[in-house]
């Protein structure tokens, strides 16, 4: 079984860029989440689609962020414009959806993004 | 206050050495209790879960839990150089698929 697909692993973009970081979650998970950990922080929740809705956007820190997830399958997360703060390691996690709750989920190995 | 509290360590033990790894929780809503690994520079693996008061153990790895003290602990027996990583601490409520995690533990297994 292959595991959650981060595309790129890293990326180096100028303030006031657009970047777009992809994710494709284990097949057939239902489940899809966004991660950052920002330098020195904690890794913390962006937002969880089901399918393809976004079930909680709690944790999307502006409006420069739009995640979309077409089709339920792979998922995007768009920064536009970028900021320095936005600097960080974006984890994407999928996880089943059958008694998906009470199951940590499954990372992908996370794109590093440094805005410069 | 945090959520989720972690010493950052390093926390530095001899191979062959019981490590102890530890994680308080500000919410008492918090129900499940996860314990990820992660080396540097790749992602977090899912090591063990927990969601009862009291000990599960995997292998070399148990994981403690007590929710009256909100506190949930993680020993790994003994020590291997391989087990060099930071040890993240995550809990979720029941309500909600969002993992609340700690700033993570790092370890360092001395050969």
């Amino acid at each position: 079984e292959a595991g959650v697909t981060q595309f790129p692993s890293h990326s180096v973009i100028e303030k006031g860029q657009t970047v777009t970081l992809r994710c494709d979650p284990i097949s057939g998970h239902d489940n899809l989440y966004w991660y950052r950990r920002v330098m020195g922080k904690e890794i913390k929740f962006l937002l969880h689609f089901v399918k393809e809705s976004k079930q909680d956007e709690s944790g999307m820190p502006n409006n420069r962020f739009l995640a979309e997830r077409t089709g339920g399958t792979y998922s995007t997360l768009k920064v536009q414009p970028a900021e320095l703060e936005d600097s960080g390691v974006y984890f994407c996690a999928s996880s089943p959806r059958t008694g998906a709750s009470n199951y940590g989920y499954t990372f992908g190995s996370g794109t590093r993004l440094t805005v410069v | 206050q945090k959520e989720v509290e972690q010493n950052s360590g390093p926390l530095s033990v001899p191979e062959g050495a019981i490590a102890s790894l530890n994680c308080t929780y500000s919410d008492r809503g918090s129900q499940s209790f996860f314990w990820y690994r992660q080396y540097s520079g790749k992602s977090p693996e899912l090591i063990m879960s927990i969601y009862s008061n009291g000990d599960k153990e995997d292998g070399r790895f148990t994981a403690q839990l007590n929710k009256a003290s909100q506190y949930v602990s993680l020993l790994i027996r003994d020590s291997q150089p391989s087990d060099s990583a930071t040890y993240l601490c995550a809990v979720k409520m029941d309500s909600s698929y969002k993992l609340i995690f700690g700033s993570g533990t790092r370890l360092l297994v001395r050969p």
